[in-house]
């Protein structure tokens, strides 16, 4: 079985500043993606970046980025020049390659990122 | 072309009553999900459903919940009998072929439920 965990419960940033949130995971899979959702007040999950496993280069979205760190199990978001409207609840996610995942997400916790004025 | 839609945003059931949420996937896509968040906590996969099967339901209770995607119509998921730890947000997603992580899920709004 899978695990995802995030340990920030809540993380705060000033607005234009970078944070990092933490994600880490536990699987005996090889091939697999993970993935970063934004769940804002209005409880939309929206997919800010993904990564696969295969892959040793970051994944990069404008201002989001990963650092993918395979043999350390870690999966953490940098975001930069923090936005207001960046200020929702991130969730880390897994799902491994082939077999029967399907859409099978493995979600964290969530971490909730206020960006202050 | 509209995303996933969920409705009915909010429900409030008593216990004992019935609750029925329905999801209409993105246009084209056959294949659907249904994920649970109990407050303050991440996304719990129930069950995944093309038209008229249901593929995978090792997420779902024993008891109580069904879900359906019909041939016509949009996919059900209903809860019988609701009890006070049903309250939460039930989210929908549908995705074009099986997920392989390539085809990743879209997301409705979600729909959530109280139960009194």
């Amino acid at each position: 079985a899978q695990t995802v965990t995030q340990s920030q419960p809540e993380m705060s940033v000033q607005e234009a500043e970078t944070v990092t949130l933490s994600c880490t995971y536990d699987t005996s899979e090889n091939n697999y993606y993970l993935f970063w959702y934004k769940q804002p007040p209005s409880r939309q999950m929206i997919l800010v970046i993904r990564q696969e496993a295969y892959k040793q280069q970051n994944a990069t979205e404008n201002r989001f980025s990963v650092n993918f760190q395979k043999a350390a199990k870690s999966f953490s978001l940098k975001i930069s020049d923090s936005q207001l409207g960046d200020t929702a609840m991130y969730f880390c996610a897994f799902i491994p390659l082939g077999g029967t995942s399907y859409g099978k997400l493995t979600f964290g916790q969530g971490t909730i990122l206020t960006v202050h004025p | 072309n509209a995303g996933v839609m969920q409705n009915p945003r909010h429900l409030v059931r008593r216990r004992g009553q019935e609750a029925r949420l329905r999801c209409s996937p993105v246009k084209g896509h056959s294949h659907v999900y249904w994920y649970r968040q109990l407050p303050e906590e991440g996304l719990k996969f129930m069950v995944y459903l093309q038209k008229e099967n249901i593929i995978d339901e090792s997420g779902m209770p024993k008891e109580r919940f069904s879900a359906e995607f019909p041939k016509e119509g949009p996919s059900i998921l209903r809860i019988q009998q609701v009890v006070r730890g049903d309250s939460a947000a039930y989210f929908c997603a549908s995705s074009l072929r099986g997920v392989s992580g390539a085809n990743v899920l879209t997301f409705g709004a979600g729909s959530r439920l109280t139960v009194l």
